[in-house]
């Protein structure tokens, strides 16, 4: 069964702290994905990683980065956490380049500022 | 630039009833077109697509076709049932970058069904 695993399912942290959201994938993807999902605004692109070492800016960069070392994994960090990134966190995967792909959704991590 | 809207929610229905949910959408070109679903505490799955138009996606019971003439892509299920209970999302495809492709999401539906 294919997977796509994310490290926590609930984080509690403090404004200003540096914040690390992991995601693992079995699947030998080369495209991995973090997206934030909020009531009403549905999913948004924060960064995705078409290779290991390479990533491109979504349409909500601000304030966060990402690390791809290896092919299965792909890192979130959130570099001083902020109330207003209290969220759902999604990472997905897809294969390599074409069209009409699937993509294949870990099960979230829902971070709390405070 | 590409955009995708969805019928406001929440939708409350009694088991064995007809289901619709509206997707609209605004792109350039011929973009492909998915409807997945978030059950209670799991990621997104793929429920269905359609890659040109006049398409029709079909899965678990629920179809969809892709309408160009009238920039729709609306889900239906002729009777659902309590499992069918979730959020749904329409998306798009919004290009490729580097063989990744990009996917637009509506803002999702969540529907209860009621026993």
């Amino acid at each position: 069964d294919v997977k796509v695993t994310q490290s926590s399912r609930y984080l509690v942290k403090r404004t200003g702290e540096k914040v690390f959201l992991e995601c693992v994938q079995d699947m030998d993807h080369e495209n991995m994905f973090w997206y934030r999902q909020d009531p009403g605004l549905g999913l948004r692109l924060i960064y995705f990683s078409y290779d290991v070492k390479m990533k491109e800016k979504g349409d909500i960069p601000e304030g966060y980065s990402v690390s791809r070392e290896k092919k299965e994994r792909f890192s979130l960090i959130l570099e001083s956490a902020s109330t207003n990134q209290t969220s759902m966190y999604l990472c997905a995967s897809t294969p390599g380049a074409g069209l009409n792909t699937e993509a294949f959704f870990g099960q979230g991590t829902r971070l709390t500022v405070v | 630039g590409n955009s995708v809207t969805q019928m406001e929610g929440p939708v409350t229905l009694s088991e064995e009833a007809f289901l619709t949910i509206n997707c609209t959408y605004t792109a350039t070109g011929y973009p492909s077109l998915f409807w997945y679903v978030q059950y209670p505490g799991e990621g997104l799955q793929l429920l269905l697509k359609a890659t040109k138009a006049d398409d029709k996606g079909s899965n678990k019971g629920f179809e969809a076709t892709y309408r160009k003439e009238t920039t729709s892509f609306h889900l239906e299920k002729g009777s659902v049932q309590v499992s069918d209970s979730a959020v749904y999302f329409c998306a798009l495809t919004r290009g490729i970058i580097q063989g990744a492709q990009k996917l637009v999401f509506g803002q999702g539906t969540r529907l209860t069904i009621n026993p």
